[in-house]
C-alpha cells in the first residue's frame, strides 16, 4: 500500500484564494520531503526541499512568499499556494524520505479558475 | 550544474518485444546515483532501477535493466518482454551523492507506448 499519502488528489479553486496540499508519510518518520511540480507532458520540477524543523530551502525562481512550506512534524509537510492564479494550475507532487527508496505522493491537480 | 537529457520524448514498442530508452547526464561529480522512474497514467511515481555510480556492474530488476557507461556518461533502460503494463512515461534522474537528502534531477521523460 501507499507510505506515501498526499491530500487532496484534486482541487478547484478560484483565482486570488489560497489552497494548502498535504502530504504525509504513513508508517515511517520523514525527515525531509520534498516538492515537485508537473506541467502537462512535461517532467517533475523541484519547488523546495522541506526539512522538518527547519525553513524550507526553495529552488531559483520559485516564490517563497507564494508557496509557503511547513514541516511541522516528521510526517506531515504542507504547501500552501497562496493567492493562486490560473498559471499555477499544475499537477504536484510531493516525496519522502526516511527509508529507501524514496517515496512519491500520488499528487494533487490544482485548478485554478 | 548537473543535467539529464532524455532525447526521445516517444517510443513505441511492440508487445514481447525489447526496447531501449535512452539517457545521457553531465556531472563533475564522482559520487552519484542514476534512477529509472515510471509514471503510468495514474501519475504515480514507480521506482524502476537504481544504479550507484561506484559500481561498475549494471544494476537489473527482473524485464528491467540497464548499460550503465560511466565514461560516456550514459544510463540507458532495457525493458524486454515488453507488455501492455509498460506503456507509461519515463524518467531518468540523477542524484548526487554525500546522502539523500541530496535533491533528484529529473530527465524530459520519454513517453512509452506498447502495441498488441
Amino acid at each position: 500500500g501507499a507510505v506515501v499519502s498526499q491530500h487532496p488528489s484534486w482541487v478547484i479553486c478560484k483565482s486570488g484564494t489560497s489552497v494548502k496540499i498535504e502530504c504525509r508519510s504513513l508508517d515511517f518518520q520523514a525527515t525531509t520531503m520534498f516538492w515537485y511540480r508537473q506541467f502537462p507532458k512535461q517532467s517533475l520540477m523541484l519547488m523546495a526541499t522541506s526539512n522538518e524543523g527547519s525553513k524550507a530551502t526553495y529552488e531559483q525562481g520559485v516564490e517563497k512568499d507564494k508557496f509557503l512550506i511547513n514541516h511541522a512534524s516528521l510526517t506531515l509537510s504542507t504547501l500552501t499556494v497562496t493567492s493562486a492564479h490560473p498559471e499555477d494550475s499544475s499537477f504536484y507532487i510531493c516525496s519522502a524520505l526516511g527509508r529507501s527508496p524514496l517515496h512519491f505522493g500520488n499528487g494533487t491537480r490544482l485548478t485554478v479558475t | 550544474a548537473q543535467t539529464v537529457t532524455q532525447s526521445q520524448p516517444e517510443m513505441s514498442v511492440q508487445e514481447a518485444e525489447t526496447v531501449t530508452l535512452s539517457c545521457t547526464y553531465d556531472t563533475s561529480e564522482s559520487d552519484y546515483y542514476l534512477f529509472w522512474y515510471k509514471q503510468p497514467p495514474s501519475r504515480q511515481m514507480i521506482l524502476v532501477i537504481r544504479q550507484e555510480a561506484y559500481k561498475q556492474q549494471n544494476a537489473t530488476e527482473n524485464r528491467f535493466s540497464v548499460n550503465f557507461q560511466k565514461a560516456a556518461k550514459s544510463f540507458s533502460l532495457k525493458i524486454s518482454d515488453s507488455q501492455l503494463g509498460d506503456a507509461a512515461m519515463y524518467f531518468c534522474a540523477y542524484r548526487r551523492g554525500g546522502g539523500a537528502t541530496n535533491k533528484l534531477i529529473f530527465g524530459t521523460g520519454t513517453l512509452l507506448a506498447v502495441q498488441p
